[in-house]
């Protein structure tokens, strides 16, 4: 049974930093893996989707990479804002139709 | 599309009674997954329906718990009776068929279920 570990767990910074969020898993025969956002009360926005031949997969500001063999997915955000404050989720996908199994998630805050 | 619609959004019952959470997935999605969120498991996978069949519900986590696809736009997940303990909140997320690498699901907004 996969499992998804997420660290830290939570993690506040001022605005403008650079940070990483981290995300382990011990499958590593997965399809592919994706780092979805959560805000308050509302449902996840998937943001970046990584198919298990690459590497890595960039949108704007947010870039993540994917160590497959060590089971390891980083999400780099450059230059945060407060906007992007809310909760990552990590989820690697088992393939095909399958649910997917997520991590407890960051809980990060930028700070004005 | 109006995406993945989910009522009612809140729900509070007492412990003991039925509770009936409705979910229609996007047009032409022909998968259907329900999710439960707690703070202390994070979330969880409860059941998946693939062209209104279900094919897992290895984390339905008990007789209480059951769901129907009875047509492609229309699921309901039913809790008789709750308990306190399922107080949470559960999401239901749609795909598309010919799943291929980047392929996703997508989520609608959930439901807050607060078992008193």
């Amino acid at each position: 049974k996969q499992e998804v570990t997420q660290i830290p767990a939570a993690l506040s910074v001022p605005e403008g930093e650079n940070l990483v969020l981290n995300c382990s898993f011990t499958d590593s025969a997965i399809y592919n893996l994706q780092w979805f956002r959560q805000d308050p009360g509302k449902g996840l926005t998937s943001l970046l989707l990584i198919q298990s031949s690459q590497r890595e997969q960039t949108s704007g500001r947010l870039n993540a990479s994917l160590d497959k063999s060590s089971g390891r997915s980083t999400l780099y955000i450059a230059a945060s804002q407060p906007g992007d404050s809310a909760t990552y989720l990590c989820a690697p996908s088992g393939g095909g139709a399958d649910g997917l199994t997520f991590g407890k998630g960051t809980h990060l805050i930028i700070q004005p | 599309d109006a995406g993945v619609i989910q009522s009612p959004r809140h729900e509070v019952t007492e412990m003991g009674q039925e509770v009936t959470l409705r979910c229609k997935p996007i047009s032409g999605h022909n998968s259907l997954f329900w999710y439960r969120q707690t703070m202390m498991r994070g979330l969880e996978l409860l059941i998946y329906f693939n062209n209104n069949v279900p094919i897992d519900d290895s984390g339905m986590p008990e007789d209480r718990f059951s769901a129907k696809m009875p047509n492609a736009s229309f699921s309901t997940l039913k809790i008789q009776p709750s308990e306190p303990r399922d107080s949470a909140v559960y999401f239901c997320a749609s795909s598309p068929p010919y799943l291929g690498p980047t392929d996703t699901q997508y989520f609608g907004p959930g439901t807050r279920l607060t078992v008193l």
